[in-house]
């Protein structure tokens, strides 16, 4: 099966802190990877996405960086945490293209005090 | 530019009545996808469909239901029969190829009582 491990589940950080939230992907190869934020209020908001590895883009700018060291791991840092960064992160993969399903980790529960 | 709108931001109904979930969606591209998730309060999205802009037949998964229509730009969704199992955040979201994310509505909470 094709799955999905995000960790920490859950995380609560002090604002100036430092993040490192990782994904990684089991039962496929060379798969599109992405983070999403979802903040209070459901919206979800695309923040990266990867097609390969250190291939990284970015959909908005903001104090949040990602790196994909490996073919099945996709990382998502910070230097300094915002009081705005706390949200819902969700990692997602898919195959081949943007027309193709995504498919979503568990999450991970930020909470930046 | 592409846009999903999700008008309903929340519904209830009792258990055994049937729901529909409205869905509509704004794109200048003559090909695209569109996709339903669910998201209970575990958190997770899991994906339920995915249908491309050529083919507008209507799609039925057990209770579920979906119907596209081009005409009006909608993808909306319907639950027959719904279950207290039903109760979670639903998504429609858009992809084209003009975009290179999937463009997610801002989802309806959909609450079924027992």
């Amino acid at each position: 099966s094709q799955t999905i491990h995000q960790w920490p589940a859950t995380l609560v950080q002090p604002v100036g802190s430092p993040l490192s939230l990782e994904c990684t992907v089991e039962g496929t190869s060379n798969p599109n990877l992405y983070w999403y934020r979802q903040a209070a209020g459901r919206g979800l908001q695309l923040l990266f996405y990867s097609v390969g590895i250190g291939q990284i883009s970015s959909e908005v700018p903001q104090n949040l960086s990602a790196s994909r060291p490996q073919d099945r791991q996709f990382i998502l840092s910070s230097k300094k945490l915002l009081l705005s960064d706390s949200g819902f992160y969700l990692c997602a993969r898919s195959l081949g293209g943007i027309y193709n399903e995504q498919f979503f980790g568990p999450g991970t529960r930020l909470t930046v005090l | 530019a592409q846009k999903v709108t999700q008008a309903q931001t929340e519904i209830s109904v009792v258990e055994k009545e049937d729901v529909t979930l409205d869905c509509v969606y704004e794109t200048r591209d003559t090909t695209y996808y569109l996709f339903w998730y669910k998201q209970p309060p575990s958190g997770e999205l899991v994906f339920l469909i995915r249908r491309n802009s050529f083919d507008e037949q209507n799609e039925i998964s057990g209770r579920y239901s979906w119907n596209f229509q081009k005409s009006t730009s909608s993808f909306n969704f319907t639950i027959t029969a719904s279950q207290v199992v039903d109760s979670a955040v639903y998504f429609c979201a858009l992809s084209e190829a003009s975009a290179r994310q999937l463009t997610f509505g801002s989802g309806t909470q959909l609450t079924v009582l027992p």
